[in-house]
């Protein structure tokens, strides 16, 4: 039953290399975001989708691109991976109308190497 | 600069002691507050959230915050830890910023409770 799920869990890859991350809910929310947590732990916003339509798009390299197949799912593929690109990823998402209140997934460690 | 700030990065306690971790923010208007934690290894979970109505809401788990506008703090409180406690925790605050929603997040305060 789980709501919010991330795949993968873990990904390791080199440098210049092109990966995704796939994230589903089974809340039935409107809304799904991407957020980025570095080493610091520090948690900031990338993307959001409201029924597939790109609501919040932060600065974020254009090597980072969101889809939406469907509002329940949101994958990130990233390009030409660097480095700095080595970070946790959350997903999340939000009922209608009440975007405050978000669900977030277990998250993706990715490592650059 | 607006933002969230938790000026505890770690907290050490001992079972059964009480619990206290800031969080201020520096937004104007109206705020959502939340707190967040993230248990080893786990996804964040929600614990506790304010809208409007009573300052001290409570959460899960015997948790606590009490918002007070006028210093712009969401502090959490639980009397007695325990051991189970230890974890991360992310203080949160929403706002209505061009067209949307945003959440804000804290840098997170690591909480270890020795048994």
């Amino acid at each position: 039953d789980t709501a919010v799920s991330q795949t993968p869990k873990y990904l390791v890859t080199q440098m210049g290399n092109d990966k995704s991350i796939k994230c589903e809910q089974n809340l039935g929310h409107d809304t799904m975001y991407w957020y980025k947590q570095d080493s610091k732990k520090f948690l900031k916003i990338m993307f959001s989708y409201n029924n597939k339509e790109l609501i919040i798009n932060e600065t974020v390299p254009n090597r980072f691109s969101p889809k939406s197949p469907d509002k329940a799912h949101l994958n990130l593929h990233i390009n030409s991976l660097e480095l700095g690109d080595s970070a946790v990823y959350f997903c999340a998402s939000s009922p209608r109308d009440r975007d405050y209140e978000q669900y977030f997934g277990p998250g993706t460690r990715l490592t650059v190497t | 600069a607006q933002s969230v700030s938790q000026h505890n990065h770690h907290v050490i306690l001992s079972e059964a002691a009480s619990l206290e971790l800031g969080c201020n923010y520096s937004y104007g208007g109206t705020v959502n507050l939340f707190w967040y934690v993230q248990y080893p290894g786990q996804h964040l979970q929600l614990l506790l959230k304010y809208f409007s109505g009573d300052p001290l809401v409570k959460g899960i788990k015997g948790f606590e915050a009490e918002f007070i506008k006028s210093k712009f703090s969401f502090n959490l409180r639980k009397p007695s830890v325990q051991w189970s406690d230890t974890a991360e925790y992310f203080c949160a605050v929403s706002r209505w910023m061009d067209s949307s929603y945003k959440l804000i997040f804290g840098s997170g305060t690591r909480l270890l409770v020795r048994p």
